[in-house]
């Protein structure tokens, strides 16, 4: 049962664009969403998180958007650099434990 | 250092073979989580400790897995009879949960485990 869906296991964007990845949740429980990055033989490292209670959240080049009522989030990456290539994962929590996507694969190229 | 360390970072296991996983995590985080990541996928939960408590567990996969975290800090992640299927790394994750305030969690490196 997969409650958080990342349906785009890749993206591939110019330097200096935006990068928009988007994150699917189907628990209406789920009351705060976190944004993890990977890089390889690494634990997954926080983002950017967001409440319920908010719309948005903006640190620096990165803004989540969160409409709860499409059950949908999205980050925001902008400009893209090429350091930003990892693999980006959602999270979602309801209380406790954290459902976590597939991950999306980004890739900034120079 | 002030992370959350797992040990061992690699661990290869004959099938059928019993093994331990470990988990250290900040000093002071409530929380406790483990994951099971397979190749390409995201991380799956298997279960959750709140200080010594272990208040959800419905993601380990079999009676086979089994979680504990005794005093509230390091936390073990014993696989008993280990299957081929098994082989993934295993992640363990800490937040600190002030208050009832909802912190990130902070990952460590991992154990890849593989059964042969």
């Amino acid at each position: 049962d997969q409650q958080v869906k990342q349906n785009s296991p890749s993206l591939s964007v110019q330097e200096g664009r935006i990068s928009i990845l988007n994150c699917d949740y189907t628990n209406s429980m789920f009351d705060y969403f976190l944004w993890y990055k990977k890089y390889p033989a690494e634990g997954p490292t926080f983002l950017i998180s967001i409440s319920s209670i908010k719309d948005k959240n903006e640190d620096g080049r990165f803004t989540v958007f969160l409409n709860k009522s499409a059950k949908h989030l999205s980050l925001h990456i902008v400009p893209s650099q090429p350091g930003d290539s990892a693999v980006y994962f959602c999270a979602a929590s309801a209380g406790g434990d954290m459902r976590f996507g597939a991950g999306t694969r980004l890739t900034v190229k120079p | 250092g002030a992370g959350v360390s797992q040990s061992p970072r690699y661990k290869v296991a004959k099938r059928g073979q019993d093994v331990a996983l470990r988990c250290d995590p900040i000093s002071g985080h409530v929380s406790l989580f483990w994951y099971q990541q397979a190749l390409g996928q995201g991380p799956e939960f298997l279960t959750y400790f709140q200080n010594e408590a272990q208040l959800d567990k419905s993601g380990l996969p079999s009676d086979r897995f089994f979680a504990e975290r005794p005093e509230g800090s390091v936390s073990t992640l014993k696989i008993q009879r280990t299957q081929q299927e098994d082989s993934a790394v295993y992640l363990c994750a800490s937040s600190l949960e002030v208050g009832g305030a909802r912190t990130e969690a902070f990952f460590g490196q991992g154990t890849r485990l593989t059964v042969v």
